[in-house]
């Protein structure tokens, strides 16, 4: 069965430092990759969207990378500030592009 | 800024019965969605919906559920007899003009749903 794996344990790293996150899925061919930031009691926050074609996709302090061999995405916060502390989601899109799938999230704590 | 608006924002119901949420998506998408996150679980596509019809739904979305447009603005999933289990916050969702979810996805703020 479809898989969507992101490290359920909280990633704390200091103010100014880069956070990665790491999404991996397995028996999943998705034509697109999305990720989402989720703050406490709201709903999820489009940030990026990478297509299957695309190396890599970059946003202000945001990037994100897929890599369809290892079947995997990286998503990187550069000189992250306490306001990036948050839930972040990656989702894969089905090629009729009708259908996301999520991942459980890994929380991102960013201290001053 | 236009948003994806959600009513009631908290739903409390006993179970068996019906409840319906609502939603108002952006005024100019074409695509709808519903989601559902179980409390400290990750967030699960229920169904998507185009050109008024289901395009793609997923095992949840069993017979218990549907969804609506019924007119030009709102987008409704009904859930016909409650279980406990369905106690969830519902995410409406709206996407653009083409493509679906080849493109950004807006998410509204949820309705809490509490059967008892």
């Amino acid at each position: 069965s479809q898989k969507i794996e992101q490290n359920s344990e909280a990633l704390n790293i200091q103010e100014g430092k880069t956070a990665t996150l790491t999404c991996n899925y397995t028996n999943y061919s998705p034509a697109y990759l999305q990720w989402y930031r989720q703050d406490p009691g709201r709903g999820p926050v489009f940030l990026l969207l990478i297509r299957e074609n695309e190396k890599e996709k970059r946003k202000e302090r945001l990037k994100v990378t897929f890599d369809t061999t290892l079947k995997q995405s990286l998503f990187h916060i550069t000189a992250s500030q306490p306001a990036d502390s948050a839930t972040y989601l990656c989702a894969l899109v089905n090629n009729a592009g009708n259908m996301l799938t999520f991942g459980g999230g890994t929380r991102l704590m960013v201290k001053p | 800024e236009p948003e994806v608006t959600q009513t009631p924002s908290h739903q409390v119901t006993q179970m068996g019965q019906e409840v319906i949420l609502r939603c108002v998506p952006i005024s100019n998408h074409l695509y709808f969605y519903w989601y559902r996150q179980i409390l400290g679980q990750k967030v699960e596509f229920l169904v998507s919906f185009y050109n008024n019809e289901i395009s793609e739904k997923s095992e949840i979305f069993d017979d218990q559920f549907s969804v609506e447009r019924p007119d030009g603005s709102n987008f409704t999933l009904k859930i016909r007899s409650t279980k406990l289990e369905d106690s969830a916050m519902y995410f409406c969702a709206s996407s653009g003009n083409s493509g679906g979810l080849r493109n950004e996805q807006f998410f509204g703020p949820g309705t809490r749903l509490t059967v008892l």
